[in-house]
C-alpha cells in the first residue's frame, strides 16, 4: 500500500517568514494529493489539494507544488501568521481505492 | 462542520467492556471513514464504506468492527476495550470530487 513520510515534524518560525513542508509518497499511481490542518483540539480540515497533472496551485498564501517523477509535494505558507499555528497532515491517495494514507504531521509553531 | 457529527465526544471506559461510538452525517455522501489518530502517528484508517452494503478494513482493523445502519450513519465498535485502543477518533465522509473527506468533530476515549 501507500506509504507517505512527511518532514520536518516540528517547524517554528518567526511571523512573516516563509514555512515549507515537504512529503513524499511511494504508489506512483496516485493521483491526488491533500493537505489539512489541525487546530489544537479541533477536527482537521482541508485547506488545498493537487491533482497529478498540476505541477502547482496557490491559494493566497499557500501553495501546493507536485513533482510526480520524483514523488514528493510540498506545502508553502508565506507571509506566516500566528493563527497558522496547527498541526499540518499531508495524504495521498491510495489508487483505486478512493482512500487516502496521511503524514505523521508537522506541528508549526508561528511566533509573533 | 456541523455536517459531520460524532457521538459521544467524550468516553472513559474500562478494559474488557464494549462500546460503540457513532458518526451521522447530513451531507449525503455516500462514502464514511473510520480514523484514529495518536500522537507522532497522524491519522490511520480503521474502516471505510462506500455504501450501505460495502464495508472494508482499513490499516488497523483488528480489534475493531463496524456497522453502517444507513448511508447517514457509521458506527464503530470496540468489542472488548484494551489500554492501547486509548486514542482520539474521527469519523469522516467523502464528498466531490470523490477523493475529498470532510471530518467529524473526534471522540476522545481513554480505556482504563
Amino acid at each position: 500500500g501507500e506509504n507517505v513520510e512527511q518532514h520536518p515534524s516540528t517547524l517554528s518560525v518567526q511571523e512573516g517568514d516563509s514555512a515549507v513542508i515537504k512529503c513524499t509518497y511511494s504508489d506512483s499511481a496516485s493521483n491526488y494529493f491533500p493537505w489539512y490542518k489541525q487546530e489544537l483540539g479541533k477536527r482537521p480540515q482541508l485547506i488545498i489539494d493537487i491533482r497529478s497533472n498540476v505541477g502547482e496551485k496557490k491559494d493566497q498564501r499557500i501553495a501546493v507544488t507536485l513533482n510526480k517523477t520524483a514523488k514528493h509535494f510540498s506545502l508553502h505558507i508565506t507571509e506566516t501568521q500566528p493563527e497558522d499555528s496547527a498541526v499540518y497532515f499531508c495524504a495521498a491517495e491510495n489508487s483505486g481505492y478512493s482512500t487516502l494514507t496521511f503524514g505523521k504531521g508537522t506541528m508549526l509553531l508561528v511566533s509573533p | 462542520d456541523a455536517d459531520v457529527t460524532q457521538t459521544p465526544r467524550n468516553r472513559i471506559t474500562k478494559t474488557g467492556k464494549r462500546i460503540m461510538l457513532e458518526c451521522s452525517q447530513t451531507k449525503g455522501h455516500d462514502r464514511m471513514y473510520w480514523y484514529r489518530q495518536d500522537p507522532g502517528l497522524g491519522l490511520r484508517l480503521i474502516y471505510y464504506s462506500f455504501d450501505v452494503k460495502d464495508i472494508n478494513k482499513g490499516e488497523i482493523s483488528d480489534g475493531y468492527s463496524v456497522s453502517r445502519q444507513a448511508q447517514a450513519k457509521f458506527s464503530l465498535s470496540l468489542e472488548s476495550a484494551i489500554p492501547n485502543q486509548t486514542a482520539l477518533y474521527f469519523c469522516a465522509t467523502g464528498g466531490s470530487p470523490k477523493e475529498t473527506q470532510y471530518f467529524g468533530p473526534g471522540t476522545r476515549l481513554l480505556v482504563l
